[in-house]
């Protein structure tokens, strides 16, 4: 069982359009990030979050933490092809040494 | 790049068969982490290691072992494999262990496992 659940699982836009992944769980996190995956790589992480609340901009990439540090959300602007790929959200704790990685949203942008 | 390395990037065995992973960290980085990511499983994390030590441990079977050695290079061992051990296993580092849930990790390409 997924401690991050990730919706929609898949995600297939046009060139242009706007979408919104979400991360989400019962449990509280410390912090949460946003990694992205492309095939044959590892993750790179792209943010953050720390405060419930908190919302970070990365160009046309806004990532939101929820107040109650439960959920988070990514929104892309205008997503381009080079947006495609894996995103994968994952949440720390006060306690212990790992992340709990989401169950992942595929995004493909069509030219 | 990230600067992390995994080496073999493919790996195919046979069932019962016994293989062994390396992973190299980014030059100062002391903690380890590994990675299993199945297409029904998604990324779990297995196990980390900081300079050298035991540090934390997820969803690692008995089967699957680990160690990081003082030249910070770290190997994972999977032995007794079964066909669901397929899978990509990352290898990622950051410099330090993770406080408050907050660490920047660096992951590797990785190694893809197939287990005939």
């Amino acid at each position: 069982t997924q401690l991050l659940e990730q919706s929609p699982q898949f995600l297939s836009i046009q060139e242009g359009e706007n979408l919104t992944v979400y991360c989400n769980s019962s449990s509280v996190f410390s912090s949460l990030q946003w990694y992205r995956q492309e095939p044959g790589e590892g993750p790179v992480l792209l943010v953050t979050v720390v405060t419930g609340g908190e919302v970070k901009k990365l160009k046309r990439l806004t990532f939101q933490f929820g107040d109650a540090r439960k959920d988070s959300s990514l929104h892309i602007t205008a997503a381009q092809p080079g947006d495609t790929g894996l995103y994968l959200c994952a949440g720390g704790r006060d306690t212990g040494n790992q992340f709990y990685f989401g169950t992942g949203t595929s995004l493909t942008v069509i030219p | 790049d990230s600067g992390v390395t995994q080496t073999p990037k493919h790996l195919i065995t046979a069932t019962g068969q016994r293989v062994t992973l390396r992973c190299s960290p980014r030059s100062g980085d002391l903690s380890v982490y590994w990675y299993q990511q199945s297409l029904d499983q998604g990324l779990q994390f297995l196990i980390q290691y900081y300079n050298g030590e035991e540090r934390a441990k997820g969803n690692i079977l008995e089967r699957f072992s680990a160690q990081q050695f003082p030249d910070l290079h770290s190997e994972l061992n999977l032995s007794s494999l079964e066909l669901g051990d397929s899978a990509l296993y990352f290898c990622a580092s950051s410099v330090g262990t993770l406080i408050r849930g907050i660490n920047e990790q660096f992951f590797g390409p990785g190694t893809r496992l197939t287990v005939l």
